[in-house]
């Protein structure tokens, strides 16, 4: 079974710049998750979807951040313009049954200089 | 929204040793706890999940739950130098319909 697939692995940009973050969930996976994840923390929500609705986007800066699942699988993430707090990992996982856990796909490292 | 706690780590144990991680949560309606690793620079790996009451064991790990005292531990039983990682502790909050995470314990284990 194919895992969670995320690209790009590395961004660099400069601030006020836009850059988008694609996510591919595990085959039949409903819900899908987009966190947010600054060294030493843990992740934090970001938006969270079930087929292709918004179940809970409450942690998403909606004046820069966007999120959008078309046709209930794959799913991106934009940013724009960024700022320098936006240099995080952004991990995309994905859960057929919620209550049992997620799985993760490998991150995007974002810089903003 | 709700808290999730860890230790604050790191946590130093020496091979072949037994490793205690701990968590608190606040939400009395959690009815779902996770733990995940999370090697550095890799995204965070389910190990367990935990629902009930009690201990659930799984190889060298054991999750034990008391939904009463809010308290969620994981142990590692013979650790090992490849058990050294970020034990990330994370709770279904039954109240928000989502999970939260703690901020983790950075666990290293000594040859």
């Amino acid at each position: 079974e194919a895992g969670v697939a995320q690209s790009p692995r590395y961004k660099i940009i400069e601030k006020r710049q836009s850059v988008a973050f694609w996510c591919n969930p595990i085959s039949g996976h409903a819900t899908l998750y987009w966190y947010q994840q600054i060294l030493g923390q843990g992740p934090k929500l970001l938006i969270q979807f079930q087929n292709n609705g918004v179940v809970d986007d409450s942690q998403l800066p909606k004046d820069r951040f966007s999120a959008e699942r078309l046709k209930g699988v794959d799913s991106t993430l934009k940013i724009q313009p960024a700022k320098l707090e936006d240099s995080a990992v952004y991990l995309c996982a994905s859960s057929s049954v919620p209550t049992r856990g997620q799985f993760f796909g490998p991150g995007t490292r974002l810089t903003v200089l | 929204q709700k808290e999730v706690e860890q230790n604050s780590g790191p946590l130093s144990v020496p091979e072949g040793a037994i490793a205690s991680l701990n968590c608190t949560y606040s939400d009395r309606g959690s009815q779902s706890f996770f733990w995940y690793r999370q090697y550095s620079g890799k995204s965070p790996e389910l190990i367990m999940f935990i629902y009930s009451n009690g201990d659930k064991e799984d190889g060298r790990f054991t999750a034990q739950l008391n939904k009463a005292s809010q308290y969620v531990s994981l142990l590692i039983r013979d650790s090992q130098p490849s058990d050294s990682a970020t034990y990330l502790c994370a709770v279904w909050e039954t109240s928000y319909d989502k999970v939260i995470f703690g901020p983790g314990t950075s666990l290293s284990v000594i040859p």
